[in-house]
């Protein structure tokens, strides 16, 4: 079946400082990738996504690049601010890998990222 | 345009009752996915409905159940409700077709099972 694995948390960082979220996946077919961003409080919003390899998704600086060849998808982010901090999710759909019949996010465990002034 | 709506946002039960949950999607939207997220687990998928129709459902006992009305809007229900069942339920809409379609997610209903 389909995976998500990113790394674990919390992640803590100073304003400004270089953000990486890790995140790898399995899927049986060739899934489109998500980075969905929770605030306190909240639903999840989409944050970014690629739906083919080497394609590279990018929203309010904040970057991923689908790697086929590594099944990966990192989330970076030159300069993080304090608003910045949030629970990010890395997440799939593989449509064609299900026939094609149905929509569904396959999700990792979430990252707690705190940005400190 | 009007986003994702989950009434009620709070909800406090006792274990044993039933409970039910609704959801509007975006205009124009005819898929509907429902999704569970507790600390422990994360987020995990109950189920999708497209145009009426059920199109997957995850692993979850018979307890829980769905529906969608022909606007789209969808309901879940959780019957004979235990402690474990306590957790934020997220309704997402979306186009439900198509690669890289994305999911619009409501606030989601916080269930509290006492």
């Amino acid at each position: 079946g389909n995976s998500v694995t990113q790394m674990e948390g919390p992640v803590t960082l100073s304003e400004e400082a270089f953000l990486t979220i890790n995140c790898t996946y399995t899927a049986t077919g060739y899934p489109s990738l998500f980075w969905y961003v929770q605030y306190p409080g909240e639903g999840l919003q989409l944050l970014l996504k690629a739906t083919k390899a080497d394609d590279k998704g990018s929203n309010k600086g904040f970057e991923a690049t689908y790697r086929k060849e590594t099944t990966s998808f990192h989330l970076e982010k030159g300069s993080v601010q304090v608003s910045d901090s949030a629970v990010y999710f890395c997440a799939l759909t593989d449509m064609e890998g299900s026939g094609g019949s149905n929509y569904k996010l396959t999700f990792g465990k979430g990252t707690l990222l705190t940005v400190n002034p | 345009k009007a986003g994702v709506t989950q009434t009620p946002r709070y909800l406090i039960k006792t274990r044993g009752q039933q409970v039910t949950l609704s959801c509007s999607p975006i205009s124009g939207h005819r898929s509907v996915s429902w999704y569970q997220q507790t600390p422990g687990q994360g987020l995990q998928f109950l189920f999708e409905y497209f145009s009426e129709t059920q199109r997957n459902k995850g692993n979850f006992p018979g307890r829980f159940s769905g529906r969608q009305f022909s606007n789209s809007r969808s309901e879940m229900n959780v019957s004979t409700l235990e402690l474990g069942d306590s957790a934020l339920y997220l309704c997402a809409s979306s186009l439900g077709a198509g690669r890289g379609t994305e999911a619009f997610f409501g606030q989601g209903t916080r269930l509290t099972v006492v």
